[in-house]
């Protein structure tokens, strides 16, 4: 069981560019997560997903854009890149019947 | 105003010390409380949930809770320096229902246990 996994590990963006974060779990689980994690500012929810083929904002989705299209995988995506956007980047899964949230390992954007 | 805060820290203790972390929140609807520990370059982890108030006790650590004064801390007993890492509390109203169990973090405290 690999659980939840992200790809890619690390990226170097340009302002303007874009690109898309992968999050791929083999627990069957029905909600996942978007979260970025800045110093100081503990995790904030970009966007979550309560079954495949549904999506929400969470607290801060300006900028990124969310498709759930297979129950397993939960893509995050920005479509022109800003500095502002530079941060860790983490996926999270949960069962539905347990309060328990599940993390990947993270992605690391630089946006210059 | 956050709706969850922590300070920050950093704390730096010496091994065996007793560790004291702490959360103040502002929602009153919250009833699930959790502590998240994160190593470094590493995705957080659950380490000790709560629910309403209370304490919990597992190992060398024990959650604490009130409702009433909108607090929360996680006591970590004779620390060593393997519990170095960023705790970070976080809350939700409920597991499951309209929140779809979101969470509410805190924004970490980075904790060192030096030998």
């Amino acid at each position: 069981n690999a659980g939840v996994t992200q790809t890619p590990k690390f990226r170097v963006l340009k302002t303007g560019q874009s690109m898309t974060l992968l999050c791929a779990q083999d627990m069957n689980h029905e909600y996942m997560y978007w979260y970025r994690q800045d110093p100081g500012m503990g995790l904030r929810l970009i966007h979550y997903s309560v079954g495949e083929g549904t999506t929400a904002k969470g607290e801060v989705p300006d900028g990124y854009n969310v498709s759930r299209l297979k129950k397993q995988n939960f893509l995050l995506g920005l479509e022109s890149a800003a500095p502002s956007q530079t941060s860790v980047y983490f996926c999270a899964t949960r069962e539905g019947i347990t309060y328990e949230q599940y993390f990947g390992p993270g992605t690391r954007l630089t946006v210059t | 105003q956050k709706e969850v805060e922590q300070d920050p820290g950093p704390l730096s203790v010496p091994e065996g010390a007793i560790v004291s972390l702490n959360c103040t929140y502002s929602n009153s609807a919250f009833q699930y409380f959790m502590w998240y520990r994160q190593y470094s370059r590493k995705g957080p982890e659950l380490l000790m949930y709560t629910y309403s108030s209370g304490n919990k006790e597992d190992g060398r650590f024990t959650a604490q809770v009130d409702k009433s004064s909108k607090y929360i801390s996680l006591f970590i007993r004779d620390s060593q320096p393997s519990d170095s890492a960023t705790y970070l509390c976080a809350m939700s109203p409920n597991a499951g229902g309209t929140s779809y169990g979101k969470l509410t973090f805190g924004q970490g405290t980075i904790l060192t246990v030096h030998p």
